[in-house]
């Protein structure tokens, strides 16, 4: 079982629509990391998180620390927003683990 | 520029060979680490450098592979004997310190193995 699972895998979305990629990990972490990759390559860190909520723009990131989960929400999805979305988790120390990423596409 | 800039951006060499990939972090960054993106599978860590202590090696996946980080800044990754399953792209990122800040990525090197 890989320490970071990703949900779902893909994800096809109309524009205008509420989307949420899901992230679980089984390891004790100090710090969580969205990432957004586009087709090119380019990584862009979307937020760094520990507790709470956090909010950039149309996006929105969460996580519960007891339960493990973090969720990342896009609303008011836009063909722009196409791209692969990962979840790091960064253990104690200063590893990155990666999901598998979540290719998302959305349509106009 | 202000990001991190990695080079080549492409590299195409044939098995056997020795390569150099080379990240200037931003400057005043004192972390920096090396990941790899193989074709169809996620992300990994290769090896993180904290100011002037010892590197994290631990993701290194043989001893072919080696880096260093000269002067707190400029850092190279070396691959010995390259081979065919050391195609990838090789990413770098640095943020300011190590503890729990965003990391910055470059754009990587596309390494190809013949």
């Amino acid at each position: 079982k890989n320490e970071v699972e990703q949900s779902p895998q893909n994800l096809t979305a109309q524009e205008g629509e509420f989307i949420t990629i899901n992230c679980s990990y089984s390891v004790g972490i100090s710090a969580l990391h969205w990432l957004q990759q586009h087709p090119g390559g380019g990584i862009v860190s979307l937020f760094m998180l520990s507790s709470g909520k956090k909010k950039h723009g149309r996006l929105i990131a969460t996580i519960n620390i007891q339960e493990k989960h973090s969720s990342l929400h896009i609303t008011a999805s836009h063909p722009r927003d196409s791209a692969v979305y990962i979840c790091a988790v960064m253990e104690y120390g200063n590893k990155l683990v990666f999901g598998a990423g979540t290719i998302l596409r959305v349509k106009s | 520029g202000a990001g991190v800039s990695q080079s080549p951006s492409n590299k195409v060499t044939e098995k056997g060979k020795d390569v150099e990939l080379r990240c200037d972090p931003i400057s005043g960054h004192t972390a920096l680490y090396w990941y790899r993106q193989s074709l169809g599978q996620g992300l990994e860590f290769l090896i993180y450098f904290q100011g002037n202590s010892a590197p994290d090696k631990s993701g290194l996946p043989s001893d072919r592979f080696s880096a260093e980080r000269t002067g707190g800044s400029v850092s190279t990754l070396t691959i010995q004997r390259t081979q065919q399953e050391d195609s990838a792209v090789y990413l770098c990122a640095s943020s300011p310190d190590s503890r729990n800040q965003p990391q910055h990525f470059g754009d990587g090197t596309r390494l190809s193995i013949l």
